[in-house]
């Protein structure tokens, strides 16, 4: 069973917008959260990550909010650039594996 | 410093054979994960060691995997038996101690069954 949603397979932008990539998860024992990226043939990559006690990190582009309550975190990268296109991944932990959403594929358009 | 490493970043081999998957984590780092992903879906963890402790092997979807560890160094992920099923980028990753850490993952080894 998939504790961890990403209902869009993929997302286009055009560059300088907002990207926005949502993610759900459903046990309520995760309290971690982390987005990752991946290019094709690589490992994936960490960006940000929140714990549970906050509702926001922000770092530089890069933004992720967690909504408790409807567990429902999202990341917004602002604005958004050509390199940016990759798989952009969604992780939740209660200890210390991560599970994974199925990723959202983002291509930012020039 | 360097990141985790893999090797061999490609396998192919045929069904029924076994499989050698090597990791050498970011020095420093007692924890040491493998996940694996199959095509079109997310990454699935398969074990996690932390330092000597016994390993979670909660993860392992059959008696064929196995991993092994050295201290806090190389671990390698071996597959028996290899059936077409097994197909996927096999994924290691380490952290400094843990618990609600960053991971840090490698590149892959993309292992094909024929």
């Amino acid at each position: 069973d998939q504790q961890v949603k990403q209902n869009s397979p993929s997302l286009s932008v055009q560059e300088g917008r907002i990207s926005i990539l949502n993610c759900d998860y459903t046990n309520s024992m995760f309290d971690y959260f982390l987005w990752y990226k991946k290019y094709p043939a690589e490992g994936p990559t960490f960006l940000i990550s929140i714990s549970s006690i906050k509702d926001k990190n922000e770092d530089g582009r890069f933004t992720v909010f967690l909504n408790k309550s409807a567990k429902h975190l999202s990341l917004h990268i602002v604005p958004s650039q050509p390199g940016d296109s990759a798989v952009y991944f969604c992780a939740a932990s209660a200890g210390y594996a991560l599970n994974f959403g199925k990723g959202t594929s983002l291509l930012v358009t020039p | 410093g360097a990141g985790v490493s893999q090797s061999p970043s490609n396998k192919v081999t045929e069904k029924g054979k076994d499989v050698e998957l090597r990791c050498d984590p970011i020095s420093g780092h007692t924890a040491l994960y493998w996940y694996r992903q199959r095509l079109g879906q997310g990454l699935e963890f398969l074990i996690y060691f932390q330092g000597n402790s016994a390993p979670d092997k909660s993860g392992l979807p059959s008696d064929r995997f196995s991993a092994e560890r050295t201290g806090e160094s190389v671990s390698t992920l071996t597959i028996q038996r290899t059936q077409q099923e097994d197909s996927a980028v096999y994924l290691c990753a380490s952290s400094p101690r843990g618990l609600k850490e960053t991971q840090y993952f490698g590149p892959g080894t993309r292992l094909l069954v024929l």
